[in-house]
């Protein structure tokens, strides 16, 4: 039982390229989320997804898309990345909406040039 | 966009004092988590308090919400320096999403 799985850990990207951040977890939980943390400001969600099927915006979209492929997995998207996304990005999955433990992934830490 | 401020932002003390950490915000919460984080992985979820006024302990930690469900604290009693770590809470609003506060860094010298 693995729990949260993120790939990759660490990457670097010059400006206006474009990457996805894999999310995978193996505890059949229905939620799961995308936070990007930034010193001082804590975690900031980004987008989430209720059910598998489903996805919506959180606090901080603009930039990035996110694919639910199916139950396990939740994939974020850079289109064109910018400075500005230099970050480290969690996963996170919760059984429900509930207020259940939310489970982290390790994290991705990305540098944008 | 619900904002919730931790005090105090860093915080070093000598191993076997007293510390407390705050997490205050002009919003109500359903609900408040306290999250401690190590370098490297992702945070873990210490305590979820629900209750206006509710007391929560784990071991030498003791976790109150307020009355009115708007700020938290953290107390730790004779700290270790297993207690190091960047301390977060976060308070569940609309569809129980939840909004982190900015975090406490907290270094116990041995």
């Amino acid at each position: 039982n693995a729990g949260v799985t993120q790939t990759p850990k660490f990457q670097v990207l010059k400006t206006g390229q474009s990457m996805t951040l894999q999310c995978a977890q193996d505890m059949n939980h229905n939620s799961m989320y995308w936070y990007r943390q930034d010193p001082g400001m804590g975690l900031r969600l980004i987008y989430y997804s209720a059910s598998e099927g489903t996805t919506d915006k959180g606090e901080v979209p603009n930039g990035y898309n996110v694919s639910r492929l199916n139950k396990r997995e939740f994939s974020l998207r850079l289109e064109s990345a910018a400075p500005s996304q230099t970050s480290v990005y969690f996963c996170a999955s919760r059984i429900d909406r509930g207020r259940e433990t939310q489970y982290f992934g390790p994290g991705t830490r990305l540098l944008v040039l | 966009t619900q904002l919730l401020k931790q005090s105090p932002q860093f915080l070093s003390i000598q191993e076997g004092e007293n510390l407390t950490v705050y997490c205050n915000s002009s919003s109500v919460f359903s609900s408040l988590q306290w999250y401690r984080q190590e370098p490297g992985e992702g945070p873990v979820l210490l305590v979820t308090v629900v209750t206006g006024g509710e007391v929560k302990k784990l071991k030498r930690l003791t976790f109150q919400f307020g009355d009115a469900r708007k700020d938290s604290s953290l107390h730790i009693t004779a700290a270790q320096p297993g207690d190091t770590g960047l301390y977060l809470c976060a308070g569940a609003g609309i569809e129980e999403k939840l909004t982190f506060g900015t975090g406490t860094r907290l270094t116990i010298i041995p």
